[in-house]
């Protein structure tokens, strides 16, 4: 079975730049998260969506970010415009349904400058 | 929100030494997860373990959920088990969103 996949595994802007980020969770999982992780720092949930609704979205900084999940299944995250603080890993994870085991993708390493 | 800590925050080992890393939890949960995170940043499972005892090679996993603690127990451990160590747990206070709250995780580094 496929794991996560995740794209681009690092990216490098400047400051006021838009960048996007790709999620395509595991087959058949109908829950999937984003979270940011800050060096030095546990992972923190951004967003979760339950197929294509949003489940939970209190997190997200939604002046800048935004996420959507069209048809249930890959799921797209945007920073615009970014800042310096917005430097971090974004992770993907996926479960079968709420309250199951998540698992993540390999994350995308974001720097603004 | 659910409040998670984890100890010790770091650790230094010898290969072929065991160790506990301990997590607690100031809520009741319906999910409990332990991760290694590795050098390169990926996020591994090891347990999905909101009550109970489970063991997986040399790894084994410990939640006692009305004391509201989970313990990682690490055997003859090897310099491929270094990185940081989370504790993951959902509340059932958070309505069933399954959102996970991790700790501050414990560094470890195991020697030769």
């Amino acid at each position: 079975e496929a794991g996560v996949a995740q794209s681009p595994r690092y990216k490098i802007i400047e400051k006021r730049q838009s960048v996007a980020f790709w999620c395509n969770p595991i087959s058949g999982h109908a829950t999937l998260y984003w979270y940011q992780q800050i060096l030095g720092q546990g992972p923190k949930l951004l967003i979760q969506f339950q197929n294509n609704g949003v489940v939970d979205d209190s997190q997200l900084p939604k002046d800048r970010f935004s996420a959507e999940r069209l048809k249930g299944v890959d799921s797209t995250l945007k920073i615009q415009p970014a800042k310096l603080e917005d430097s971090a890993v974004y992770l993907c994870a996926s479960s079968r349904d709420r309250g199951n085991e998540q698992f993540f993708g390999p994350g995308t390493r974001l720097t603004v400058l | 929100g659910i409040q998670v800590e984890q100890s010790p925050p770091d650790l230094i080992l010898q290969e072929g030494a065991n160790s506990t890393l301990r997590c607690n939890f100031s809520d009741s949960v319906n999910n409990l997860q332990w991760f290694h995170q590795n050098p390169w940043g990926q996020l591994i499972n090891l347990f999905y373990i909101p009550s109970g005892t489970k063991q997986n090679g040399r790894l084994s996993a410990t939640t006692v959920a009305t004391e509201r603690y989970s313990l990682l127990y690490i055997s003859s451990s090897q310099t491929t088990d270094s990185g940081v160590y989370f504790c993951a747990v959902a509340s059932i206070l958070t309505g069933g969103g399954n959102k996970l709250t991790f700790g501050t995780g414990t560094q470890l580094k195991v020697e030769l």
